[in-house]
């Protein structure tokens, strides 16, 4: 059984500061890794797509990188804002017969 | 762009009752899915079809069936509804599965179920 797991579950952020938050895949078989971004009472948008070692993106004040070695992809969130306040969600096509998988996903709050 | 639409936006059945959840795409994508979304469970994949035609079960297909006659239409229908349905359900597409898994995926609004 495929397991994609997101830390931490939910995150306190102070407006201003920066935070990041984890998700971890299997290694093996690797294809692709999804971020998206989901907000309360709309539907998840995508943020990224990531299929190499090593890739890094960055959309504004975010951005992600990619470790398909030991399976794991990091986003960071600089300079946070209330707007920022979502649900992250982490996604992995589980093999080449194209399930995708997503994480639980990691609750981000916003202090003023 | 209409993008992916589903209807209904809200339905309250009783169970036992059947219905069909709609999902369409005017985006031509190849890939179609289903998921439900429970509090603390994120979002988990019912059934997905890579191609009219095709179709597989994802994580938690029991209870639901599904059907892809067209490109652009691939409805899920409950055959008898239980409280345990009870949920938010996506429809989400995508181009190229397989080969190319870099495509993101495009949600449609949802469809919030509650099943008595």
């Amino acid at each position: 059984i495929l397991n994609v797991e997101q830390s931490p579950q939910s995150l306190h952020v102070q407006e201003g500061d920066s935070t990041n938050f984890t998700c971890s895949f299997p290694s093996s078989n690797f294809y692709a890794l999804h971020w998206y971004r989901w907000e309360t009472a709309k539907s998840p948008e995508a943020l990224f797509v990531m299929t190499l070692n090593g890739d890094e993106k960055k959309k504004g004040r975010i951005s992600a990188t990619l470790n398909t070695k030991e399976g794991y992809s990091y986003l960071y969130i600089k300079g946070s804002q209330p707007e920022d306040s979502a649900t992250y969600l982490c996604a992995f096509p589980a093999n080449r017969d194209d399930k995708i998988i997503f994480g639980k996903g990691t609750r981000l709050h916003i202090l003023p | 762009n209409a993008g992916v639409t589903q209807t209904p936006k809200f339905q309250v059945l009783k169970t036992g009752q059947s219905m069909t959840l709609q999902c369409a795409q005017d985006m031509n994508h190849e890939y179609m899915s289903w998921y439900r979304q429970d509090p603390g469970m994120g979002l988990r994949l019912i059934h997905y079809s890579v191609g009219a035609g095709i179709t597989d079960q994802g994580e938690v297909p029991n209870g639901y069936n599904v059907s892809r006659s067209t490109t652009e239409d691939f409805p899920l229908r409950l055959l008898s509804a239980a409280p345990s349905q009870t949920s938010v359900y996506f429809c989400a597409s995508s181009y190229e599965p397989g080969r190319a898994n870099n495509e993101k995926l495009f949600f449609g609004s949802g469809t919030q179920l509650s099943v008595l």
